[in-house]
């Protein structure tokens, strides 16, 4: 059972303009999150988490909104650059499974256009 | 630093034949995991290693798959047999604390 879910596999947006990705989770165990980027033939890259004892997380361009009741999270990327353009993952782990796997969304495509 | 490294980039064998795909984790962290994706799907955890405990294998599709860390460090996935539905992108990551670290992946395709 796919226990994170990413709904949206594709997202346009302009340069300059705000991407945001969503994410839903069905596990209330999972306490920690995570965004990752992934360009073609590379691997992820870790670009900011939150912990569910706080409702957001910022660092730089790039915020993570946590609404626990809801079981979302989402990420928002202002302003949106041409080198965003990749796939996101949302992740999340239950940290009291020890340091936890992660349970990984299927992934939204951002394309970034000038 | 060093971050997470695979070998090989891509691995071509025909159906029923065993590989062995290797990751270095970054030097230091105690944790070390294998994922996989498949064409199309998500990133699919198979095993993680933490320090001295007995790995967690519970996302090991079959037996024909396994994995050893030797020394705390280094870690070799084995697949033993491997069927078409193997092929994938294998991934390694490793961590400290609970951000994982990801190694770029090798792309095993079985004929």
């Amino acid at each position: 059972d796919q226990q994170v879910k990413q709904n949206s596999p594709s997202l346009s947006v302009q340069e300059g303009r705000i991407s945001i990705l969503n994410c839903d989770y069905t596990n209330s165990m999972f306490d920690y999150f995570l965004w990752y980027k992934k360009y073609p033939a590379e691997g992820p890259t870790f670009l900011i988490s939150i912990s569910s004892i706080k409702d957001k997380n910022e660092d730089g361009r790039f915020t993570v909104f946590l609404n626990k009741s809801a079981k979302h999270l989402s990420l928002h990327i202002v302003p949106s650059q041409p080198g965003d353009s990749a796939v996101y993952f949302c992740a999340a782990s239950r940290t009291t499974d020890s340091w936890g796997k992660l349970q990984f969304g299927a992934g939204t495509q951002v394309v970034v256009t000038p | 630093g060093a971050g997470v490294s695979q070998s090989p980039s891509n691995k071509v064998t025909e159906k029923g034949k065993d590989v062995e795909l290797r990751c270095d984790p970054i030097s230091g962290h105690t944790a070390l995991y294998w994922y996989r994706q498949s064409l199309g799907q998500g990133l699919e955890f198979l095993i993680y290693f933490q320090g001295n405990s007995a790995p967690d294998k519970s996302g090991l599709p079959s037996d024909r798959f396994s994995a050893e860390r030797t020394g705390g460090s280094v870690s070799t996935l084995t697949i033993q047999r491997t069927q078409q539905e193997d092929s994938a992108v294998y991934l390694c990551a490793s961590s400290l604390g609970h951000t994982q670290y990801f190694g770029p992946g090798t792309r095993l395709t079985v004929l």
